[in-house]
């Protein structure tokens, strides 16, 4: 039991370039969250997703697009990267599918670079 | 609007001795409340959570938090601190949907 797996690591990109985030859970979760984390700021949350098929914004979504792949899988894009999106970012998951109480898990985190 | 406060950036604490870490927050109705631990290049982990009932919550490795209402706080605490347990804490709180609002972190130093 995994839990909660990242890929890649580790990323440096230069400005204006894509890449893709992988996350996967094997706890059989249905909710599943995209957060990023700067120094001094805690944890911001990007997107999440309720339920397969479905996917909502958090608190700062702009310049990034997600994909819920299927029940275990939750990607995140970014399209066209900036020096602002320089972040460690952190995927999630939770067993509901309605927020409240439930408890977060946490993978390991990407850091990523934007030059 | 939800917000949290973590009102120290860093605590230090001598091995053995009580340590507390603060956190004050703000949400709209009755709040879900989190510990999360976090270690040099690990993600987070789960300490322990409020939901309804009693004001004294306890969870993982010894620690337990106190609820109150009329403060709108919600401490953690534990009452011998070991130097493993140096750490970056975050406070978390949620109004029943899916946003979860995340304090800014303290990080407790613990000294041998």
């Amino acid at each position: 039991n995994a839990g909660v797996t990242q890929t890649p690591k580790f990323q440096v990109l230069k400005t204006g370039q894509s890449m893709t985030l992988q996350c996967a859970q094997d706890m059989n979760h249905n909710s599943m969250y995209w957060y990023r984390q700067d120094p001094g700021m805690g944890l911001r949350l990007i997107y999440y997703s309720a339920s397969e098929g479905t996917t909502d914004k958090g608190e700062v979504p702009n310049g990034y697009n997600v994909s819920r792949l299927n029940k275990r899988e939750f990607s995140l894009r970014l399209e066209s990267a900036a020096p602002s999106q320089t972040s460690v970012y952190f995927c999630a998951s939770s067993l509901g599918t309605s927020g409240g109480s439930d408890t977060q898990y946490f993978g390991p985190g990407t850091r990523l670079t934007v030059l | 609007a939800q917000s949290v406060a973590q009102p120290e950036d860093q605590v230090n604490v001598a091995e053995g001795n009580p340590l507390t870490v603060k956190c004050t927050y703000s949400v709209s109705g009755n709040p879900y409340l989190f510990w999360y631990v976090q270690y040099p290049n690990r993600g987070l982990q789960f300490l322990l959570k409020y939901i309804t009932g009693d004001n004294l919550v306890k969870g993982s490795y010894g620690f337990e938090a106190e609820f109150n209402k009329s403060q709108t706080s919600f401490h953690l605490k534990k009452p011998s601190a070991l130097v493993s347990d140096s750490a970056l804490y975050f406070c978390a709180v949620r109004d029943g949907g899916f946003k979860t609002i995340f304090g800014a972190g303290t990080r407790l130093f613990v000294k041998a």
